[in-house]
């Protein structure tokens, strides 16, 4: 089945930029969304079709995907920033899959 | 605003079917332009889609669950529907419903579903 694989954690200063990355084969030639988990929260769809964000989301959630790794940036990283984030692509053989989530800790 | 409510029983014996129902509200489910998504998340653990119908009734299901998994539509109550047979422990989970719209959006606020004697 096909995997996509993340960091489990990332660590960042206030003002910072994050960056968290998912893994996969040939993950570029399919588009990637990320999405923001707050604890005890629904997901939020913070980035789409690799780069564009939704109405609402800040602009400092910026996204890229090419060979096999996609990635979220977070400029000017934000206590409220404090997270669990997941990919997820299209895969033809197993439909829609999620990365494996990066929690994201504001220092 | 389009929203989404999962409801159903929040406990369910081993062996037994699951069924949970997503109601829509601040859209039509019968526009046509979207698919519908179930998706759950264990406790502690990352996310997994078990699949999506269309407004016609087309289904796409996770390889992985499809020999359980059936999801139906009622456009007359704009809801949709998840059944899950065959159930264990592993299968305890918040389930979430969501609209696929280039991406997962919005989610419902989720529901926690045990499978316990």
């Amino acid at each position: 089945s096909y995997e996509l694989t993340q960091p489990p954690s990332v660590s960042v200063s206030p003002g910072q930029t994050a960056s968290i990355t998912c893994s996969g084969d040939k993950l570029g030639n399919n588009y990637a969304c990320w999405y923001q988990q707050r604890p005890g929260q629904s997901p939020v769809l913070v980035i789409y079709q690799d780069t564009k964000r939704p109405s609402g989301i800040p602009e400092r959630f910026s996204g890229s995907n090419s060979g096999n790794t996609a990635t979220l940036t977070i400029s000017g990283t934000q206590a409220m920033d404090e997270a669990d984030y997941y990919c997820q692509a299209w895969d033809s053989r197993t439909s829609f899959v999620f990365g494996t989530g990066t929690k994201v800790t504001v220092l | 605003q389009v929203q989404l409510q999962e409801s159903g029983p929040g406990l369910v014996k081993p062996s037994q079917t699951l069924s949970l129902t997503c109601t829509v509200s601040g859209a039509s489910i019968s526009s046509g332009s979207h698919f519908w998504s179930w998706i759950r998340q264990p406790a502690g653990k990352g996310l997994e889609w078990i699949g999506r119908i269309y407004t016609s009734g087309s289904t796409n299901y996770n390889p992985s669950l499809s020999s359980r998994v059936t999801m139906s539509v009622d456009t007359s109550k704009n809801q949709f529907s998840l059944k899950l047979s065959s159930v264990t422990a592993a299968d305890t989970a918040v389930y979430y419903c969501a609209r696929e719209n280039q991406g997962f959006d919005p989610w419902g606020q989720g529901t926690l579903v045990t499978v316990s004697s």
